[in-house]
């Protein structure tokens, strides 16, 4: 693994299903991130983890959860898929300490119909 | 509300010639982060900007920040048509971070 992998690529789904978007990190950052993109609205935080243990919720919380078990993993799960959570998933991981840049992965496209 | 906006939101350009984006934020965060991205493709680093006054330049990229006015601008010179993409900042720190909502540049040839 190099970077940041994500899982899966592309899924369509029911609306009313669970999904667990999957994400792991190979460069011992402590801090893990997800994201939406919507065409206009740009990127928008959803959860956002600092350590192993802890979780923090961002912009727009409602609907996702997140757990953080170890460093390396931090999986997003819809607990009941809606047509509006359709968007493209970026999680990222920074740093905790100096520039704090962040690394995106390569992202998962999901349809909720 | 904490914003970060950028323009333009669409610029078309022509090898060759130099355009400035601009990055308005206020947040109360000094770090401000650029960011490329290719159509269908993630996010990649540019440049991160961590004071007043600070300047970054890697090829026909410069980015530079006024904490003061709460703006950033990534300057384009001789713009060439391997820099069409989208040109995202972002701004904040300590976990939060807030995107601007992207440049789209087309550089015609």
């Amino acid at each position: 693994i190099a970077g940041i992998t994500q899982a899966p690529t592309s899924q369509i789904l029911a609306a009313g299903r669970r999904m667990t978007l999957r994400c792991t990190q190979d460069m011992r950052h402590n801090a893990m991130y997800w994201y939406r993109q919507d065409l206009g609205l740009g990127l928008r935080l959803i959860h956002y983890s600092n350590t192993a243990g802890t979780t923090g919720k961002g912009e727009v919380p409602d609907g996702y959860s997140v757990s953080r078990a170890n460093t390396d993993d931090f999986p997003l799960t819809l607990a009941s898929a809606v047509p509006s959570q359709t968007s493209v998933y970026f999680c990222a991981s920074s740093a905790t300490s100096g520039y704090n840049e962040q690394f995106f992965g390569p992202g998962t496209r999901l349809t909720v119909l | 509300e904490l914003k970060v906006e950028q323009n333009p939101l669409f610029l078309s350009m022509q090898e060759g010639k130099n355009y400035t984006i601009y990055c308005n934020y206020s947040t109360t965060s000094d770090r401000l982060y650029w960011y490329r991205q290719d159509p269908g493709k993630s996010l990649e680093s540019l440049f991160v900007l961590l004071s007043n006054g600070a300047v970054k330049q890697e090829g026909r990229l410069m980015a530079s920040l006024d904490t003061k006015a709460r703006l950033s601008t990534l300057h384009i010179t001789a713009a060439v048509h391997d820099l069409s993409a989208t040109y995202f900042c972002a701004s904040g720190g300590t976990y939060k971070y807030i995107f601007g909502t992207g440049t789209r540049l087309k550089v015609l040839a």
